[in-house]
Formats: structure tokens, sequence, C-alpha cells
């Protein structure tokens, strides 16, 4: 059974660090891409990073660009967002996702249960 | 970047109804989208991917079709336990977006 299970939310100030984990069994981690996806509560769903199986490619939405790193751990199974220099309308649910990747691009077919952080003074 | 826009935004029907949700592409995204429910409090689950693929375990009343720019999502009768909000995704290229979601609603 595939299983995401995110950890490292919480409360943050406003300019501060949090790095969230994605713990990925019941499926071969190095063979997926990933990704996160967030949601402020009451709200619409935003992608947020994508990463190739071997962590080669990285792709980011334009508002965490430069604030934001996603990476993984294939020996750990695990997946990681390094958020910096945290913002307000960074407050959301992240969840974490595996995609499935079909003719050439991918879809994520499984969510994790999602890990709330609280960007506020 | 892309930008998905669904309608409606939300709609009442019955237990039994017809529901078609529609998600329309700023651009020619080939097939490359996917239709996902969230229950509140609960995580988005993936329907179809594709445009119209059905994901494994996911009931036959559900069915996605369309291409480039216009698509639709189908319930072709719908059950109670399928009160939710719906999403598309388009997966042609980054950054991925979605449609803002439409709510289905009890009558």
């Amino acid at each position: 059974e595939v299983q995401l299970v995110e950890s490292g939310g919480g409360l943050v100030q406003p300019g501060g660090s949090l790095r969230l984990s994605c713990a990925a069994s019941g499926f071969t981690f190095s063979s997926f891409w990933m990704s996160w996806v967030r949601q402020v509560p009451g709200r619409g769903l935003e992608w947020v990073a994508n990463i190739k199986q071997d962590g080669s490619e990285k792709y980011y939405v334009d508002s965490v660009k430069g604030r934001f790193t996603i990476s993984r751990d294939n020996a750990k199974n695990s997946l990681y967002l390094q958020m910096n220099s945290l913002r307000a309308e960074d407050t959301a649910v992240y969840y974490c996702g595996r995609d499935l990747v079909y003719g050439g691009n991918c879809f994520r077919d499984y969510w994790g249960q999602g890990t709330l952080v609280t960007v506020s003074s | 970047d892309i930008q998905m826009t669904q309608s409606p935004s939300s709609v009442s029907a019955s237990v039994g109804d017809r529901v078609t949700i529609t998600c329309r592409a700023s651009q020619g995204i080939s097939s490359w989208l996917a239709w996902y429910q969230q229950k509140p409090g609960k995580a988005p689950k993936l329907l179809i991917y594709a445009a119209s693929s059905l994901q494994s375990g996911v009931p036959s009343r559900f069915s996605g079709s369309g291409s480039e720019t216009d698509f639709t999502l189908t319930i072709s009768s719908l059950q109670p336990e399928d009160f939710a909000t719906y999403y598309c995704q388009q997966a042609n290229s980054f950054p991925r977006t979605f449609g803002q979601g439409t709510k289905v609603e009890i009558k």
C-alpha cells in the first residue's frame, strides 16, 4: 500500500524557515517523480514544486522561487521542502505527492494527508 | 503560465442526476489533464488522468473527455458519496496549474 506521511509543519514567524518532510513507503520511491502541492484552508489547490526521480530536474511556482527548495533522499525514501523567508501568504496545508508517469508526462496519483504551515507573528 | 478555468463554480444536484463539469485551458494542452475529487478535511483523490483514463478503483460512473483546450468531467448518476469539490489540473507544462474548483452540493 502506498503511504505518504508529511511532517514538519507548524507555526513560524514571517521571515522564518521550516523544513517539511515526507516519508514514502509501499512503492519504489526512486522510480517516481515527486511533488508538493499546497492549499490555503477553504481555498483551492496550488502546485508548488516537482522533482525528478534522481533529483536532476526541479521546477517551482514563481511565488516560491528563490525561497523554497525541493529535494529528496532516495536512500531514505524521503522527500523534503525547505522553506525560507516565509510569508503570511505561504500559510497553507502542504501535501506531498507521488507522480504517475504516463506518456512522457506525469500526474499526481497519491497524496499524503497534509501538514499545516502557519506563518504569523 | 497556462490558466485553467472551471465552470460552474458550484452545482446543486440530486442523487441519480447526471452532472457535467467543464475545464478550459488558456492554450492547448493535448490530453494532459487530470481530474481530482476532494472531500472536506481530506486530501484530493485522482479520478481521471490523460483526460479520459479512469484511475484504478474509481467507479465507472466517472468519465472524462476532451482535448487541447476544452475538457469535461461527467458523473453519470450522482451518488451520495460524490458530493465533493472537483479540480482539474493541466500536466502539459510547468508550472502545473489547477482550476479553481467546482463544488457539487446536495439539492
